[in-house]
């Protein structure tokens, strides 16, 4: 099965810089990876996904790479506020199949004022 | 819409007991499924449904784990008998088309 490695498990980064988290996969055959962030107490939330048909993506902050001849993408958050502070976990899964998501281990991001 | 609705919240029981947590999915979603998350083991996935049928529940830890959807509109997943390390979140989530995952608010059980 899918298996998704995620680094680093903890990050620690100032108010405005920025963060990058990365993750790799080991099934090929896999297409859909999405990001989700995870606030104390609360639950998982799709921040931004990349299907393979596409090498980057980005959303205002935050952008998503992907190399699949490497089998690894990426989570970049730039300007880094207090708010994003969280929980954040990369998956991997089949689209569109009857396939379950693979999440990674999580990164614990704390944005230092 | 309300979203993946979870009941209860919080439960906390004795070891031994039988515990049963509720999942509504979002309607018109074909695909639920049920997580737990420790700090030990993080985010697993104990089995997921695909049209009220399970698909895969390779991740349901032991047959003192079941999970049932008699509609598409309603899971349960139950433990029995419960022991001190079950205590964990439970999230149930749903999807369309096995794409992008809504999660529940999640149960909080603890096993005393």
């Amino acid at each position: 099965g899918e298996n998704v490695e995620q680094h680093p498990s903890t990050l620690s980064v100032q108010e405005g810089d920025s963060a990058v988290i990365k993750c790799t996969y080991s099934d090929s055959a896999s297409n859909y990876f999405p990001w989700y962030k995870q606030e104390l107490g609360k639950r998982p939330q799709l921040i931004i996904d990349i299907r393979s048909n596409v090498g980057e993506k980005k959303d205002q902050r935050i952008a998503v790479t992907l190399n699949k001849t490497a089998k690894h993408f990426s989570l970049h958050i730039t300007e880094t506020q207090p708010e994003d502070s969280a929980v954040y976990f990369c998956a991997a899964s089949l689209a569109g199949t009857a396939s379950k998501l693979t999440f990674g281990t999580g990164t614990r991001l704390q944005v230092t004022l | 819409d309300a979203g993946v609705i979870q009941s209860p919240r919080h439960e906390v029981t004795e070891m031994g007991q039988e515990v049963t947590l509720r999942c509504k999915p979002i309607s018109g979603h074909d695909y639920l499924f049920w997580y737990r998350q420790t700090m030990m083991r993080g985010l697993e996935l104990l089995i997921y449904f695909n049209n009220n049928v399970p698909i895969d529940d390779s991740g349901m830890p032991e047959d003192r784990f079941s999970a049932k959807m008699p509609n598409a509109s309603f899971s349960t997943l139950k433990i029995q008998p419960s022991e001190p390390r079950d205590s964990a979140v439970y999230f149930c989530a749903s999807s369309r088309g096995g794409n992008e995952q809504f999660f529940g608010p999640g149960t909080r059980l603890t096993v005393l």
